[in-house]
């Protein structure tokens, strides 16, 4: 079983829907995690952290943790086609030196 | 601005040249790491340094090697490399995890 999974996709929605971005996890003890963005030949950048149960928002994205589930996941509002990336989810286990991704989820939003 | 920057942003080279990739950052962080990008398989470690002289081996460091000898800069060594390090390499830091990783832009490499 690998340690963060995420659904490859691509997932594709409208302009202007909701797009829903899951992410499982394997370690009970994982406290911090991430949800990043990546544009095709680019570099990852930070789009949300998450710490504790409950729901996050910031902006048109809300970040959902279940740590008795062990998923996270992201819902972005109003999807625009600048939202069209490779979200990729990240997991620190607690430890001082691991954070561990997923292989990412590809996002498409069409006209 | 702070940044990560890593050098250089593409480099092809042949099979057992010596390469180094740069990696500076001016954030003051004490925890740096290199990570390699292949399509399917994500982001996965190859090594990280928690501090200036500490350096530790993450999830693929064989055939890589790395030095912390200032704060800022964390480089990456190929001695040898071999085609299956042709890779999309990315260099990060933070002020200790858990905090959020910050990326440089990347370095393409393509080992013929």
């Amino acid at each position: 079983q690998k340690e963060v999974e995420q659904n490859s996709g691509p997932l594709s929605v409208p302009e202007g829907a909701i797009a829903s971005l899951n992410c499982t996890y394997s370690d009970r003890g994982s406290q911090s995690f991430f949800w990043y963005r990546q544009y095709s030949g680019k570099s990852p950048e930070l789009i949300m952290s998450i710490y504790s149960n409950g729901d996050k928002e910031d902006g048109r994205f809300t970040a959902q943790l279940n740590k008795a589930s062990q998923y996270v996941s992201l819902l972005i509002r109003d999807s625009q086609p600048s939202d069209s990336a490779t979200y990729l989810c990240a997991v620190n286990t607690g430890t001082a030196s691991k954070l561990t991704f997923g292989t990412g989820t590809r996002l498409q939003v069409t006209l | 601005e702070a940044q990560v920057t890593q050098n250089p942003r593409y480099l092809i080279t042949v099979t057992g040249k010596k390469l180094t990739v740069t990696c500076s950052q001016n954030m003051n962080h004490e925890y740096m790491s290199w990570y390699r990008q292949d399509p399917g398989l994500g982001l996965r470690q190859i090594y990280y340094s928690m501090n200036v002289e500490v350096t530790d081996k993450g999830d693929v460091p064989e055939g890589y090697k790395v030095s912390r000898k200032e704060k800022r800069n964390f480089p990456l060594i190929l001695e040898s490399p071999s085609p299956n390090q042709t890779s999309l390499y990315f260099c990060a830091s933070s002020s200790l995890l858990p905090s959020p990783l910050h990326f440089g832009n990347g370095t393409r490499l393509t080992v013929t």
